[in-house]
This record gives C-alpha cells, sequence and structure tokens, in this order.
C-alpha cells in the first residue's frame, strides 16, 4: 500500500502570507499526485492534478510541485477563501487509493 | 455540467444495511469510473470503493471488504454502495466521486454533495 503522510497537520497564517504544505509518499508514485481543498460541510474540490497541473478555474496563487516521494502545495498569497482543510491523494495505485490526513490552514 | 446526486443515508443500527446511490449527469457516465468516498465526523478523507466504467473492475478499502459492494448501472448513469453489516465506525458522511478516466485509480474532480450515514443503536 502507497501511505501519504501531509505536513504540518495544521498551521496558521496571515493573508498575504506564503503557505507550504507538503506531502510524502511511500514510495516513489511518479507525479500521480493531486491536491484538494476542502471547507466545512461541503465536498472536496480539486485544486491540482498531476502534481502541478492547476484545475480550471483555480487561481494561479495555487502552485504544486515534486515528483516521486516528494510533494509541495505552495500558496502565494493567502486570501480570506483559502482558509480551509487542503488534501493530498495518490493516484497511482489502488486498492487502496489513499489521501494525506489534511492540513487545516486557518487564521492567526 | 456535471451533476453528481448522491441518497439514501440515514440512520441504521449496527449490523444493518443501506444502499447508496449516486445519479449522474452532465457527461457520458459509461465512460468514466466512480468512486465512494466518505468523511467520518471531524476527520480526514477515507477512500472507500471505485468501480471501472463498464463495471467489471472493482476495488474496496480493506476496512469495508466483504461488507460493502459497489455497483453501476449505466442505463441509469446510477452508481450505488450496498452497505452491509455496518459497524459504529462506518458513520460518516459518503461522497460520490467521479473518476478522469476509464479504469481507477484516478483524480476527483466532480463530487456529489455528500449523503450521511449514522450507525447507532
Amino acid at each position: 500500500d502507497v501511505q501519504m503522510t501531509q505536513s504540518p497537520s495544521s498551521l496558521s497564517a496571515s493573508v498575504g502570507d506564503r503557505v507550504t504544505i507538503t506531502c510524502r509518499a511511500s514510495q516513489d508514485i511518479g507525479k500521480s499526485l493531486a491536491w484538494y481543498q476542502q471547507k466545512p460541510g461541503k465536498p472536496p474540490k480539486l485544486l491540482l492534478s498531476v502534481a502541478s497541473r492547476l484545475n480550471t478555474g483555480v487561481p494561479s496563487r495555487f502552485s504544486g510541485s515534486g515528483s516521486g516521494t516528494d510533494f509541495t502545495l505552495t500558496i502565494s498569497s493567502l486570501q480570506p477563501e483559502d482558509f480551509a482543510t487542503y488534501y493530498c491523494q495518490q493516484q497511482y495505485s489502488i486498492p487502496p487509493q489513499t489521501f494525506g490526513q489534511g492540513t487545516k490552514v486557518d487564521i492567526k | 455540467e456535471v451533476h453528481l446526486l448522491d441518497s439514501g443515508g440515514g440512520l441504521v443500527q449496527p449490523g444493518g444495511s443501506l444502499r447508496l446511490s449516486c445519479a449522474a449527469s452532465g457527461f457520458t457516465f459509461s465512460v468514466y469510473g466512480m468512486t465512494w468516498v466518505r468523511q467520518a465526523p471531524g476527520k480526514g478523507l477515507e477512500w472507500v470503493s471505485s468501480i471501472s466504467g463498464d463495471g467489471d473492475s472493482t476495488y474496496y478499502a480493506d476496512s469495508v471488504k466483504g461488507r460493502f459492494t459497489i455497483s453501476r448501472d449505466n442505463s441509469k448513469n446510477t452508481v450505488y454502495l450496498q452497505m452491509n453489516n455496518l459497524r459504529v465506525e462506518d458513520t460518516a458522511v459518503y461522497y460520490c466521486a467521479k473518476d478522469n478516466k476509464w479504469e481507477p485509480p484516478g483524480y476527483f474532480e466532480y463530487w456529489g454533495q455528500g449523503t450521511l450515514v449514522t450507525v447507532s443503536s
């Protein structure tokens, strides 16, 4: 099974801050990684796929990088609507198709 | 426009059964895999099960294998999750999601709004 480990589990930041979230896979998954944003009471929203491809309509302040086992989601300038929980998900192997445990971004 | 409407959740006693449904529209249903993901109260996302576009390939998390069955009816553009022998730890919001390709694994651009399953005596 491919395990996904996200860090940090939570962070506090201010509007305008640069925020970085990391995701580590337990084995080489190439670029088979997606990032999601979830707000309370809502389904997840796809931000990026294949590690760095921005989904349609997602602001360019979101970017992704990495390959193999180490991946990063960066928000270049945090906006009020970005306070949410972020998840990575590997799409390399199944079963299982694992998510990271999530990173909650809240207001400092 | 893609729409996924999940339904069928509710309150059930431990050991009971429920069948969730996810009605899809806005895309050629039979061409894409479909997936169920759940989220226990206050917890993260957990992948539950996936099915290929033709229904021939199915995949399950160890936590539900042997108790849950995923299926699809491409004539009705609907995917199902039959849940038997439910446990308290199955309590969660269940989301259906559209895979980006025929055969899982994929990523999920479209999600249903979720249906709550509560297992309690």
